[in-house]
């Protein structure tokens, strides 16, 4: 298995809903990311796990909270989000934060309403 | 300034043309990435150089660490080329960095 699968494919939420992003990998990898992709622009790095431990939080608004449960998959949970949120979110896995075998998910994409 | 810069931003070619897409970028890497990403889609990893040029069916990819410069070259393009090709580089601190990307239409 050579994947990284992202579920859902496509969220629509309210303001004040809850909702999580769910991302999978068994290829081994042991460093995982979420990148928030706005129309035309390139991925921006959110965060950064290693070895299930978050190693690098971009200055994310709290309302974007990440989850490693084990080292296979990667949440990302979402609070309270605005309609700016709204983006392409792509997950990504290593296999480990030197970049070896970058394997991208084939995204997320969020409305916010 | 980026980091990575990439050009052309747009590029039309017909098909069966022989495509070019440059990538320069100002800091020391450990590697490069050529990614591809279709309309409203996810992004697919096309290649990763340290050095030297790889090959991958009708896609060549080439890398001068001297000259911190890479090109992406389709032969033979086709419409299902038609996407944005985004370069993109970690540094030796294993940081991520994306070029601004380069729009493909390929005109049957």
């Amino acid at each position: 298995d050579t994947e990284v699968t992202q579920t859902p494919k496509h969220l629509v939420m309210g303001m004040t809903n809850k909702k999580s992003l769910k991302c999978e990998q068994h290829m081994g990898h042991r460093a995982m990311y979420w990148y928030k992709q706005k129309a035309k622009k390139p991925p921006e790095l959110m965060f950064v796990y290693s070895y299930e431990k978050l190693s690098i939080n971009e200055s994310v608004p709290s309302r974007f909270s990440p989850e490693c449960p084990n080292s296979s998959l990667l949440n990302l949970h979402l609070h309270a989000l605005q309609p700016e949120d709204s983006a392409l979110y792509l997950c990504a896995s290593s296999q480990s934060t030197g970049g070896l075998g970058y394997t991208f998910g084939s995204g997320t994409r969020l409305t916010v309403v | 300034k980026n980091e990575v810069e990439q050009s052309p931003q747009n590029l039309t070619a017909q098909e069966g043309e022989f495509i070019t897409i440059n990538c320069s970028y100002s800091v020391g890497i450990s590697a490069l990435h050529w990614l591809q990403q279709h309309p409203g889609g996810g992004i697919v990893s096309l290649f990763m150089l340290s050095s030297g040029k790889k090959k991958h069916g009708r896609l060549i990819a080439t890398i001068n660490i001297q000259e911190k410069h890479s090109s992406l070259h389709i032969t033979a393009s086709h419409p299902r080329d038609s996407a944005v090709y985004i370069c993109a580089v970690m540094n030796t601190g294993n940081q991520f960095y994306f070029g601004t990307g380069t729009s493909l239409t390929v005109i049957p």
